[in-house]
Formats: structure tokens, sequence, C-alpha cells
């Protein structure tokens, strides 16, 4: 079958790191995206890795090793606007979306 | 846990005709369903809230007459895209929410719809 899965929650301190990590298992692959979704809000997109490796951008980066099925993202100097939802979806072979249930991040002073 | 079903996974039609697509929540009762509409490596837009037993709620800049959505049951909304041109051509996702679940932020994303249209 066909899953992804990340942690359901997760709590960090103004101003730390946190490291979100998915694991998947799709027929093929041809991607994994990262999202932020804010309560209320639609999902704002934040990266996409198809080639093994970390990419950077600005206080995220995603990394992603196809060999294990797994990426993360890592958040650094915490601000509390970044407490949201962090959703993981890999695109499979059919170039279908294959959703994780998300991370709830909680971010305290 | 929670299952969100697309149908049809891509469809390829003509200029001018109309595509019907579904969204279903396989294991729970979605009084609300949310249709999006994606761009390569862009932000999820959100088109419409679809309600059970009511009608949707559109977001600025969408025709509703165009864009056409049924949420007729606890499990199924379709969205209809009437007229379709090329520039409707694209990724379409929808999501629902589990009406009986404690967490009402939690939305439950379908594997997506990919729509062209020639």
């Amino acid at each position: 079958g066909q899953n992804i899965d990340q942690p359901t929650e997760m709590t960090a301190t103004e101003g730390a790191i946190v490291q979100i990590n998915c694991t998947y298992q799709t027929s093929g692959f041809n991607g994994l995206f990262w999202y932020q979704q804010h309560a209320g809000e639609a999902p704002t997109f934040l990266s996409y890795n198809v080639l093994d490796g970390l990419e950077e951008k600005g206080r995220f980066s995603s990394f992603l090793s196809r060999s294990k099925g797994y990426s993360y993202l890592l958040l650094k100097e915490l601000q509390m606007k970044d407490s949201a939802s962090y959703l993981c979806a890999a695109l499979n072979s059919n170039y279908q979306l294959i959703w994780g249930a998300g991370t709830k991040l909680i971010i305290k002073p | 846990g929670a299952v969100v079903s697309q149908h049809p996974s891509w469809v390829i039609c003509k200029s001018g005709t109309s595509v019907k697509i579904e969204c279903r929540s396989l294991d729970f009762q979605a009084t609300t369903m949310f249709w999006y509409r994606q761009f390569p490596k862009q932000s999820l837009m959100l088109m419409a809230t679809s309600n059970e037993g009511s009608k949707a709620t559109y977001e600025q800049g969408v025709e509703k007459d165009k864009f056409l959505i049924n949420h007729a049951s606890l499990t199924l909304s379709t969205l209809t895209v009437t007229s379709a041109h090329p520039e409707d051509s694209s990724f379409y996702i929808c999501s629902a929410r589990d009406t009986l679940a404690g967490d009402t932020d939690t939305q439950y994303f379908g594997p997506g719809t990919r729509l062209t249209v020639l």
C-alpha cells in the first residue's frame, strides 16, 4: 500500500530548532512536498525535493533520501508564527499526491 | 486512518466540454469539504468550501457558474468544471473534515485529479 508517516504533534521553544520527519511508501516516486497550514487557511507551499540532499530556503530546509523513503523539514530560529500544521506529501508514479496527516507544531515562548 | 479518494485521477477533455470530479470520504463523514487548485510547485489555492446540504461558499475570483459544486451526502462532494478551456488545466485537490472528530481543524486530502483541456 501507499502511506506517509509523520508525527502527530510536536512542541518546541521560540528561537530553537525543530526537525519534522516524514517517511513514505509509494508506488513510484516523483518528488516530495512540504506545506504549512495555519488553522482555517489553505496550505502554503514550502518545498519540493526530488533529488537526494538538503535544500535550504532561509529559516526552512528540507532533506530527502530516496533510498530510505525519508524526508525531514528543518525549521530554525523558531518564531511564534511558525505554530501551524506541516503536511508532507509524496507524488507517486501516477502523479497522485499521497498525503501525510500533518504534524501540528506548537511553539512555546 | 481517514481516507479521501478522488475520481478520476486524471482526465483529458476537449475545450467546451464539462468534466465532473468526485471527492469521497471513505471511512468518515464529512460535513465540510474543500476544493483546491494547484499549479506546479505552488501553494494550494482554495476555490470553495462545500457544505453538505447547502450551497458552497466560493472564494473571491472563482466563478460559481463555471465551477459547480454539489455536496449531496456526508461522504461525497462533486466539482463540475463547465465549458472547460485550456486555462482550466490544473491539478484539482479536495480535502474533507471529519465531522465527528474532536479536532475540527484537521483536513484530510485527496490524491488530486489532473485535468488537461485540449
